[in-house]
């Protein structure tokens, strides 16, 4: 079954902990996103990756940080830094070729602080 | 600045009414502009994409780019067609989002 496998769906924190979202897409996509999605603000981007070993950050990349050491894997880790990290959080990986704005996401993380 | 508005929150229409879910995009240079969708317990996933000029599941969408517009239409609406749709942008290996807007149908 291709596509985008995010995990855990649920995560509970306690304030001043990391907690690291994992994000792995078989889709041989060289692309891959994180976003975040809150009610009425659509998705706001907090990194993305074109290549492997290369990452940017994205809008509200403040209190987040990934690594992109392997094509198949994006992983988020929310730090104790981000001041309101309870969200639902997003990954999302995109193709090359013709198709360049189509994206295929996972179903998401759900993160709570406690 | 690159920006997509999508000025309704909320759309309430009745089963087999027409849909138009409003979208204007700003945007130096020729625009690459997609429907997302995102139904209850599913993940969000394209529409449609105006490059296609397709039909998907009886939505279109045309660009005026005299209005800097790409609004999203259906001439009957059906139940199955409440959920969430975000208009976006395509620019520099990202894409742009609007706030999106809840269609809810109602019977």
């Amino acid at each position: 079954d291709g596509g985008i496998t995010q995990s855990p769906k649920y995560l509970f924190r306690k304030e001043g902990q990391n907690v690291t979202l994992s994000c792995e897409q078989n889709l041989n996509h060289d692309a891959m996103y994180w976003y975040r999605q809150d009610p009425g603000q659509g998705l706001r981007l907090i990194y993305y990756s074109q290549i492997v070993n290369d990452f940017q950050k994205g809008d509200i990349a403040e209190g987040y940080s990934v690594s992109r050491e392997k094509k198949e894997s994006f992983p988020l880790t929310v730090t104790s830094a981000q001041k309101n990290p309870t969200a639902f959080y997003l990954c999302a990986s995109r193709g090359a070729g013709g198709r360049t704005g189509e994206l295929f996401f996972g179903e998401g993380s759900r993160l709570t602080v406690l | 600045a690159q920006r997509v508005t999508q000025p309704e929150k909320l759309l309430s229409v009745f089963k087999g009414a027409p849909v138009e879910l409003k979208c204007n995009y700003s945007y130096s240079g020729s625009p690459e502009l997609f429907w997302y969708v995102q139904y209850s317990r599913q993940r969000l996933q394209l529409l449609l994409r105006h490059i296609s000029r397709e039909s998907i599941k009886g939505f279109t969408a045309d660009l005026n780019k005299g209005e800097t517009s790409f609004h999203l239409k259906k001439p009957f609406a059906q139940e199955e067609d409440s959920a969430m749709y975000y208009c976006a942008l395509y620019s520099n290996y990202q894409l742009i989002w609007g706030a999106g807007t809840k269609l809810i149908i109602k019977p």
